[in-house]
């Protein structure tokens, strides 16, 4: 499974590291990818990293936006935020990746932004 | 990045009925075709990878098909507790990309 850490309420400006800690797989085979869904909206794919090799891949979208991190010694990949903007509010999921499909979710993280 | 469409974005069937969903990619992506369903306060679920291949558990009156630029969702006999949103999304590319999403009601 994949257990994602708990809300965010946070300000503007401010930094934060939301975390996804995967278990019963072997944990360097699969991908982490990180989804962004916005109140209301669709499921945005913000990019992945290789926790054998700690390679990343981000979406032009989110490149220079976020920070995507793993410390395989304790299975657990992170997102992270130096500079969070009210327009990062978000459920963020972390998902078990694949070559080909995303089989494996956590449960989400809400992250709230506001002054 | 892959642009995928959706049609229709939202759509309302009695329970029985058959419903089919259109996922379109701005270009071709082979069988790199996902389908997943998300219902309300829930993470996304897996139902279909490969275009066609349903996941283990996945009722079998959920189907795929497509191949290329264009792709079909179909729901043979809508049951109350397919409510939900579905996703395409292509694994083609790099970058993963996931279509607008279906939202799916009973009439």
């Amino acid at each position: 499974q994949l257990v994602q850490s708990g809300t965010e309420m946070k300000k503007p400006g401010e930094s934060l590291r939301i975390s996804c800690q995967g278990s019963g797989y072997n944990f360097t085979t699969y991908w982490i990818a990180w989804v962004r869904q916005m109140p209301g909206k669709g499921l945005e794919w913000m990019g992945r990293i290789d926790p054998s090799e700690s390679y990343v891949n981000y979406s032009p979208s989110f490149q220079g936006h976020v920070t995507i991190s793993i410390d395989k010694s304790i299975r657990t990949a992170y997102l992270q935020w130096s500079s969070l903007k009210a327009s990062d509010t978000a459920m963020y999921f972390c998902a078990r990746q694949s070559a080909t499909q995303a089989s494996l979710w956590g449960q989400g993280t809400l992250v709230s932004v506001s002054s | 990045d892959v642009q995928m469409t959706q049609s229709p974005s939202s759509l309302s069937a009695a329970v029985g009925d058959g419903v089919t969903i259109t996922c379109r990619a701005g270009q071709t992506i082979s069988r790199y075709l996902n389908w997943y369903q998300q219902k309300p306060g829930q993470a996304p679920k897996l139902l279909i990878s490969g275009a066609s291949t349903l996941q283990s558990g996945v009722p079998t009156r959920f189907s795929g098909t497509g191949s290329g630029t264009e792709f079909s969702l179909t729901i043979s006999s809508l049951q109350p507790e397919d409510i939900a949103t579905y996703y395409c999304q292509q694994s083609y590319s790099t970058s993963w990309t996931f279509g607008p999403g279906t939202k799916v009601e009973i009439k």
